[in-house]
């Protein structure tokens, strides 16, 4: 069974603007990561954001914030303010009790930003 | 700080032979990973160690496939009698229980080996 569902195989926006990429997941376990991570073109998984089932607030690391709705089974990413430079794959991944320490990933989201 | 690296960054190949790739995780990491990435997918784990113990193999390691980590530092992943099949991105993560990213076991990510197999 899927673990990770990435439904928007491509996404584009507007330079300034915001844009949220959905992530819904699937797990029985209750202790468990969400993750999100960059990949540009050149190939590397940046790390962006984790938002652990226990967090009581949404996670935020500076224009990265986590969309966290633990009843809908749902973690979306939102960008504010995007840049041109946020055009990248971008995949939502988690770790829970079940998968040990390694990641499932889903199939990414292809963002691009317009000028 | 340094972060993961990995060599070589491109590999080209005919089919039928040995490939090797490293990895050298962040120093103060103890856990390493290897992930298997295919065009238009997610990455797949391949699998884990922790120092130089290997915990877990995935079923897509086939009995080509080896990997080592000697003194739990760098670690190799080898391809023996590579397939056409084999051609993707090989990416190294690696995790540790210290610094920022304690808490959550956060992988950082290398910037992959791409290899061709023609």
């Amino acid at each position: 069974a899927q673990k990770i569902t990435q439904t928007q195989p491509g996404m584009f926006v507007q330079e300034k603007e915001a844009v949220t990429l959905d992530c819904t997941y699937d797990t029985s376990d209750q202790s468990y990561g969400l993750f999100w991570y960059k990949q540009p073109s050149s190939g590397e998984m940046i790390f962006l954001i984790y938002q652990g089932s226990y967090d009581e607030q949404n996670a935020t690391e500076g224009r990265y914030s986590l969309n966290f709705q633990k009843a809908r089974k749902s973690a979306n990413l939102v960008i504010s303010a995007s840049q041109l430079g946020d055009s990248a794959m971008y995949f939502c991944a988690m770790r829970d009790r079940g998968s040990n320490y390694k990641l499932t990933f889903g199939k990414g989201t292809l963002l691009t930003v317009n000028p | 700080d340094t972060g993961v690296s990995q060599d070589p960054r491109h590999k080209i190949t005919k089919r039928g032979q040995n490939v090797t790739f490293r990895c050298d995780p962040i120093s103060e990491h103890n856990r390493l990973y290897w992930y298997r990435q295919t065009l238009g997918q997610g990455p797949e784990f391949l699998t884990y160690f922790q120092n130089e113990a290997q915990l877990e193999k995935s079923r897509l390691l086939s009995d080509r496939f080896s990997a080592e980590r000697p003194k739990g530092s760098f670690s190799t992943l080898e391809i023996q009698r590579t397939e056409q099949g084999d051609s993707a991105m090989y990416l190294c993560a690696s995790s540790g229980t210290s610094g920022r990213a304690r808490s959550t076991d956060t992988q950082y990510f290398g910037p992959g080996t791409r290899l061709t197999v023609l």
